[in-house]
């Protein structure tokens, strides 16, 4: 079974553009959650989506947002980027069956 | 919402000693504690969990204990290696939203 998969791996884009990541979740689960780490620090939480819908926002600008669509994938788009977006965004997936959260390998976005 | 302390920040052993990390947690009628273990350039990986009907947990060489009273709980690596070297994340999920909250991460090294 295939596991969280994130798209692209790397991406680089220049200051004030626009970035948009994308979540495949692990079959069967539908909550997707978005994390924020830059380097050297922890997990900071961006946004959590399940079914569909937008549960819980983390303590980021409004440029951050994103969408689940109906087969539970999720895309997360940065707009205006700024030279401190540049991290690792990590999503993990979950079911509401179980609890366990499994992560993707992340994407690693460099603002120039 | 949910406050999560993770504590040491950094923590280095001898090979074959023994690590315990903690976190604390603030919200009592959260029912779900992983640990994840990121290793350098990696995702997290979820290593062990503990829900709150459940005093300890072992797995081989690691452990995690949960005083539901006092509201912490503890991650215990026995006999620890130089693999065992990673970043440790503790989490609580909230049983009222569901959301995942990350504590700050410990930073394990063990020297051989």
């Amino acid at each position: 079974e295939a596991g969280v998969t994130q798209s692209p791996t790397h991406l680089i884009k220049t200051r004030g553009q626009q970035a948009t990541l994308r979540c495949s979740p692990i079959s069967g689960h539908t909550s997707v959650y978005w994390y924020q780490q830059a380097l050297g620090l922890g997990l900071q939480f961006l946004l959590w989506y399940d079914e569909g819908e937008e549960r819980n926002r983390g303590n980021f600008p409004p440029r951050f947002s994103g969408r689940q669509f109906p087969n539970y994938s999720s895309e997360l788009n940065v707009n205006a980027l700024e030279l401190e977006d540049s991290a690792l965004y990590l999503c993990a997936s979950s079911s509401q069956q179980n609890t366990e959260a499994f992560f993707g390998q992340g994407t690693r976005l460099t603002v120039v | 919402g949910e406050n999560v302390e993770q504590h040491p920040s950094t923590l280095s052993v001898q090979e074959g000693d023994s690590a315990v990390i903690k976190c604390t947690y603030s919200d009592s009628a959260s029912n779900y504690f992983p640990w994840y273990k990121q290793e350098l350039g990696k995702r997290p990986q979820l290593i062990i969990d503990i829900r709150s009907n459940v005093g300890e947990k072992k797995d081989q060489r690691i452990a995690v204990t949960l005083n539901k009273t006092a509201k912490h709980f503890s991650l215990h690596i026995t006999e620890t290696q130089p693999e065992d070297s990673a970043v440790y994340f503790c989490a609580v999920r909230e049983s009222t939203l569901g959301r995942l909250y990350f504590g700050r991460g410990t930073q394990l090294t063990v020297w051989p």
